[in-house]
């Protein structure tokens, strides 16, 4: 069965350290991987995706992702965090079940970084 | 670019009434998708249109939910009648059509269900 796993409910980190924001994916076939943030009271926004190619994928506001198809996972990464990247993160997988691609979201991880 | 509009942004309502919510994607977004975003976990698809035609309500409860989409552009997402689990934030988002297309959100409405 297609599922996506983040471990992780919350992550705290300080400014200006590296940051990341682990998922992992179950899905046969070739996956297409998302990441999605989520600020207070704001609809969800894309980051990045992964559709195939280089692992390593650069997305908005200095945000990436590695795709590591050996361990199924496409975690979320930044060099240094910043106190506005806190908020609600959310990875995705679409992949093939019964003959239809469908879209899963994982629970959500808060990010929270601390001056 | 306007985005993603929903409306109404909040809705309280009693068990078993009924509630409506109406979406308008981006212009150009053939796809279309309604998900339940229960507090605490992440979004549940609830029915995806490819047009004006249903893609996946796999996860629809059809007993009690409805959406349709008539013109392939504007949807309207009904509940009749509503229960106290339906308490949420209901998102509509669009994307072109295509597997590997991202999706763009609205603001979403919050149903609260006394």
């Amino acid at each position: 069965a297609q599922s996506v796993a983040q471990p992780e409910d919350q992550v705290n980190v300080a400014e200006g350290n590296p940051l990341t924001v682990k998922c992992t994916y179950s899905v046969s076939g070739n996956p297409y991987l998302f990441w999605y943030v989520q600020y207070p009271n704001r609809g969800l926004q894309f980051l990045l995706k992964y559709i195939t190619g280089d692992n390593l994928v650069k997305g908005s506001y200095g945000f990436e992702a590695e795709f590591n198809k050996s361990q199924t996972s496409f975690h979320l990464k930044k060099p240094s965090a910043l106190v506005s990247d806190s908020a609600l993160y959310f990875c995705a997988v679409r992949g093939e079940v019964s003959g239809t691609y469908k879209y899963i979201f994982g629970t959500g991880t808060r990010l929270k970084v601390l001056a | 670019e306007a985005g993603v509009a929903q409306s109404p942004r909040y809705k309280i309502i009693e068990k078993r009434q009924s509630v409506a919510f109406w979406c308008n994607p981006i212009s150009g977004h053939a796809t279309l998708y309604w998900y339940q975003q229960i507090l605490g976990q992440g979004p549940k698809l609830l029915i995806q249109f490819q047009n004006n035609g249903v893609v996946d309500d796999s996860q629809l409860p059809k007993d009690r939910f409805s959406a349709e989409r008539l013109k392939g552009v504007d949807s309207t997402l009904k509940i009749q009648p509503a229960k106290l689990e339906d308490s949420a934030v209901y998102l509509c988002a669009s994307s072109f059509s295509g597997l590997h297309n991202e999706q763009f959100f609205g603001p979403g409405t919050r149903l609260t269900v006394l």
